[in-house]
């Protein structure tokens, strides 16, 4: 079955530093992924979506990659605020194509 | 939240108790979703509908069933509530006007408690 992992359940930076949070999948071959961010005591709220062949996309200052050789997706926010501080969830299609099958995420935590 | 409404927001219950959760749209939207959301297991899908009266399960589907009757409306009912299924539930919309791929819409959360 279709398996998507966000390695690190915590990350903490500096603010002003680029933070990256890495999402693998094995054993499908997803059209696209998506990244969302959940704030505490919230839904998650929909970021970006990447397709197979865009390799990279941006917004603002947020971007992320798609490498569909290693099964990595990596998504970074440059010039990190505290006000980034969130759990960051990857989710991509699974094979049935009818739901996502969404990573446990990531809390990422932004000091000042 | 993009005119998702859950209710109840908090709710505690009894062991055996059957409970439904409400999820109420504004938006038309034709996919509509339910998840639970447990530490160490992210969300998972419980059930989700493409149409009136059409549903089909997800991952963690038993001892949860789903009723469409209305567009705007999805229930969630545990017919008879185990403590393992305290958690947080979710409901999503989504459009799927261009694809599969369309962003999902999140509701605020159910916090549920079973005792």
């Amino acid at each position: 079955s279709q398996k998507i992992e966000q390695n690190s359940e915590a990350l903490n930076i500096q603010e002003g530093k680029t933070a990256t949070l890495t999402c693998n999948y094995t054993n499908y071959s997803p059209a696209y992924l998506q990244w969302y961010r959940q704030d505490p005591g919230r839904g998650p709220v929909f970021l970006l979506l990447i397709r197979e062949n865009e390799k990279e996309k941006r917004k603002e200052r947020l971007k992320v990659t798609f490498d569909t050789t290693l099964k990595q997706s990596l998504f970074h926010i440059t010039a990190s605020q505290p006000a980034d501080s969130a759990t960051y969830l990857c989710a991509l299609m699974g094979q049935a194509g009818t739901a996502l099958i969404f990573g446990k995420g990531t809390t990422l935590s932004v000091s000042s | 939240d993009a005119g998702i409404t859950q209710s109840p927001r908090h709710k505690v219950t009894e062991t055996g108790t059957p409970v439904t959760l409400r999820c109420h749209q504004t938006e038309n939207h034709r996919y509509m979703y339910w998840y639970r959301q447990d530490p160490g297991h992210g969300l998972r899908l419980i059930h989700y509908s493409y149409g009136v009266k059409d549903t089909d399960k997800g991952e963690v589907s038993d001892g949860y069933s789903v009723s469409r009757s209305k567009t705007e409306d999805f229930l969630l009912t545990l017919e008879s509530a185990t403590s393992s299924q305290t958690s947080v539930y979710f409901c999503a919309i989504s459009e799927q006007v261009s694809g599969p791929w369309d962003e999902q819409f999140f509701g605020p959360g159910t916090r549920l408690t079973v005792l």
